[in-house]
């Protein structure tokens, strides 16, 4: 079974301060993780995604999060916030080599404001 | 870019109505998926679809819900007789590669809110 764990359910920072949003997760199997971002009345958007390449993922907007296997953590960071980044965040896992194909188990969600 | 679309964004219904919500996949994905957002709960899975059939589905799907591909190109949840614990948000979701080759990602429409009087 797999579970996701985010460890704040806000977080507020100052424009141009560091984010970090924080995520545990529980699987099985080999996962494939994912941080998706939601703005007001929009779709869930990928910012990354994790599948076994480099620990290190990089995505859109200057966010990255680094896989941790002996922490399973997958932390979202950016360096220096901007208005634009207020919105929800989900980090999200899929299970590879399990019975659940294509099953997305999401975390509760983070929401990031971002105070000028 | 293509993306994912859902209709209606809002549906306001009476308890013990059919309600029927619409999605368009992106047009060379060949998976779908429904998820639902209960106000304050988190995301979660209710099925997933391929090649006409149903792949899996939780324990949320239960016989009142149902998923059709009529045509080309929609992509159906049927809630046939709704109930107040229904009110949530609906996600329909697409991919053109299976999550065990590890490559897959889901691309997520907006969202449909159902309210349920």
């Amino acid at each position: 079974a797999q579970s996701v764990t985010q460890l704040d359910s806000h977080v507020s920072v100052s424009e141009g301060t560091p984010v970090l949003l924080r995520c545990n997760y529980s699987s099985s199997y080999s996962p494939s993780l994912f941080w998706y971002v939601q703005h007001p009345n929009k779709g869930l958007q990928l910012l990354l995604k994790y599948t076994s390449a480099a620990t290190l993922v990089k995505g859109i907007n200057g966010f990255e999060a680094e896989f941790k296997k002996s922490e399973t953590s997958f932390h979202l960071t950016k360096p220096s916030a901007h208005m634009s980044d207020a919105a929800e965040y989900f980090c999200v896992v899929s299970e590879s080599g399990g019975t659940s194909y294509g099953k997305l188990t999401f975390g509760q969600g983070t929401i990031l404001t971002v105070h000028p | 870019e293509p993306e994912v679309t859902q209709t209606p964004s809002h549906q306001v219904t009476q308890m013990g109505q059919e309600v029927i919500l619409r999605c368009v996949p992106i047009s060379n994905h060949l998976y779908f998926y429904w998820y639902r957002q209960i106000l304050g709960q988190k995301v979660e899975f209710l099925v997933s679809f391929y090649n006409n059939e149903i792949s899996e589905k939780s324990e949320i799907f239960d016989d009142q819900f149902s998923v059709e591909r009529p045509d080309g190109s929609n992509f159906t949840l049927k809630i046939r007789s709704t109930k107040l614990e229904d009110s949530a948000m609906y996600f329909c979701a697409s991919s053109d590669q299976r999550v065990s080759s590890r490559q897959e990602t889901q691309y997520f429409g907006p969202g449909t809110r159902l309210l349920v009087l």
